[in-house]
């Protein structure tokens, strides 16, 4: 089975330093890769994703992830942080090889509590 | 905007009570999805519907079931709550192929006594 290792499950940062939320899997054939944001009471959003082409993906508030084949990684980081940024990050995986209905099933890491301090 | 939304946003059972949780998305989306969320352990998928009427396990589905009878809809059913199935509970919906990012509800935070 497909397996997502978030390899932090909290990382503290002062405001406006730079921040990596690291993300590993399991599968080496082809994947679609996401990250998802979750902020305080709220469901979760998608914040970037990497289908293929160019293996630097961003969103729109400043975060960016790189797709490593080699080492089967999809890191999250951005260069300064906010306040705001304060929330849960789940990165998450789909894979072709798990499918039901021609529909590829996703499998999410637990999860990575990003705490930004004034 | 997609919009999924889901019945209740908090929601307190007895143990051995039968507990239905809505979930309604406004896309047309062929995929629904259940899943629950507790602290360290991330989201677990409880069932996957792919289309009407079809539907899957995911990696924990004992003590639930399941209904899709419109596309529109996808209900969670708890045959008879136990306390340790006090969770968060998101749905999320999604067009069929791979690539298509989920779109998730606000979650129903379901307490058991």
């Amino acid at each position: 089975a497909q397996s997502v290792t978030q390899l932090d499950s909290q990382v503290p940062v002062f405001e406006e330093a730079p921040v990596e939320l690291r993300c590993n899997y399991s599968s080496s054939v082809s994947v679609y890769l996401f990250w998802y944001v979750q902020y305080p009471n709220q469901g979760l959003q998608l914040l970037l994703k990497y289908l293929s082409g160019s293996t630097l993906v961003e969103s729109i508030n400043g975060f960016e992830a790189e797709f490593n084949k080699s080492q089967t990684s999809f890191h999250l980081r951005k260069p300064s942080v906010h306040i705001s940024d304060t929330a849960e990050y789940f990165c998450a995986v789909s894979d072709r090889r798990f499918a039901s209905g021609g529909s590829y099933i996703p499998t999410f890491g637990r999860g990575t509590s990003l705490i930004v301090h004034p | 905007d997609v919009k999924v939304t889901q019945s209740s946003r908090y929601l307190v059972k007895r143990t051995g009570e039968k507990v239905f949780l809505e979930c309604v998305q406004d896309m047309d989306h062929e995929n629904m999805f259940w899943y629950r969320q507790d602290p360290g352990l991330g989201l677990r998928l409880i069932y996957f519907s792919y289309d009407v009427k079809m539907k899957e396990k995911g990696d924990i589905p004992e003590g639930y079931s399941v209904s899709r009878e419109k596309k529109e809809r996808f209900s969670l059913i708890l045959e008879s709550a136990s306390t340790n199935q006090t969770s968060m509970y998101l749905c999320a919906s999604r067009w069929t192929s791979g690539g298509y990012e989920q779109f998730f509800g606000p979650g129903t935070r379901l307490t058991v006594l």
